[in-house]
């Protein structure tokens, strides 16, 4: 099992709906989330990140976090063509240093 | 401009070479990171370093070597003895205990 566990994908939706991207981790003692965004041939950048459980919103991006089910999710919300990307979850247990990658969910929003 | 940078962004290699990926920062950050993505793939880690002259391995670390005499930077050598080291090579910098890690743009390294 990995540490990290992403739905590969691809992801189809629509332009205008939600897309809803999952991510379970085995760490109990995990502490940070992080979303990263990644374009095709390009290096990630940093979306959101969540510590809490609960609902953290940004703009069209929402993360929740469910540390006793170990569940991270990410909707964007109004989905747009230039959302159309790899979507790579972290996380990270602050003791150790260092955070773990999943291999990313592909994201095609079409218009 | 506060960034991460890294050079070259192309890099040729043929078998049994050494070479060394750039990385600097002016971000004042503490931590560095080196990762590897392979085609299809997420990010994982070689090494890592949260302070000047101190540095630890990652999950993939046989076959590479490192050095932070410096804040700012954190240069990554591929070695003869990785055996497959064509991938995109990916730095990237935190504060420490934050792990918000902003990343540089990345070299992509082929082996010939």
């Amino acid at each position: 099992q990995k540490e990290v566990e992403q739905n590969s994908g691809p992801l189809s939706v629509p332009e205008g709906a939600i897309a809803s991207l999952n991510c379970t981790y085995s760490d109990r003692g995990s502490q940070s989330f992080f979303w990263y965004r990644q374009y095709s041939g390009k290096s990630p950048e940093l979306i959101m990140f969540i510590y809490s459980n609960g609902d953290k919103e940004d703009g069209r991006f929402t993360a929740q976090l469910n540390k006793a089910s170990q569940y991270v999710s990410l909707l964007i919300r109004d989905s747009q063509p230039s959302d159309s990307a790899t979507y790579l979850c972290a996380v990270t247990n602050t003791n150790a240093g260092k955070s773990t990658f999943g291999d990313g969910t592909t994201l095609t929003v079409k218009p | 401009d506060g960034g991460i940078t890294q050079s070259p962004k192309y890099l040729f290699r043929k078998e049994g070479q050494n070479v060394t990926l750039s990385c600097e920062q002016n971000l004042n950050h503490d931590a560095m990171y080196w990762y590897r993505q392979d085609p299809g793939q997420g990010l994982r880690l070689i090494y890592y370093s949260q302070i000047v002259n101190d540095f630890q391995k990652g999950d993939i670390a046989e076959g590479y070597s490192v050095s932070r005499e410096k804040k700012e930077s954190f240069p990554l050598t591929v070695t003869s003895a990785q055996k497959n080291p064509t991938a995109f090579y990916l730095c990237a910098s935190s504060i420490v205990r934050k792990n918000e890690q902003f990343f540089g743009p990345g070299t992509r390294l082929t082996v010939l």
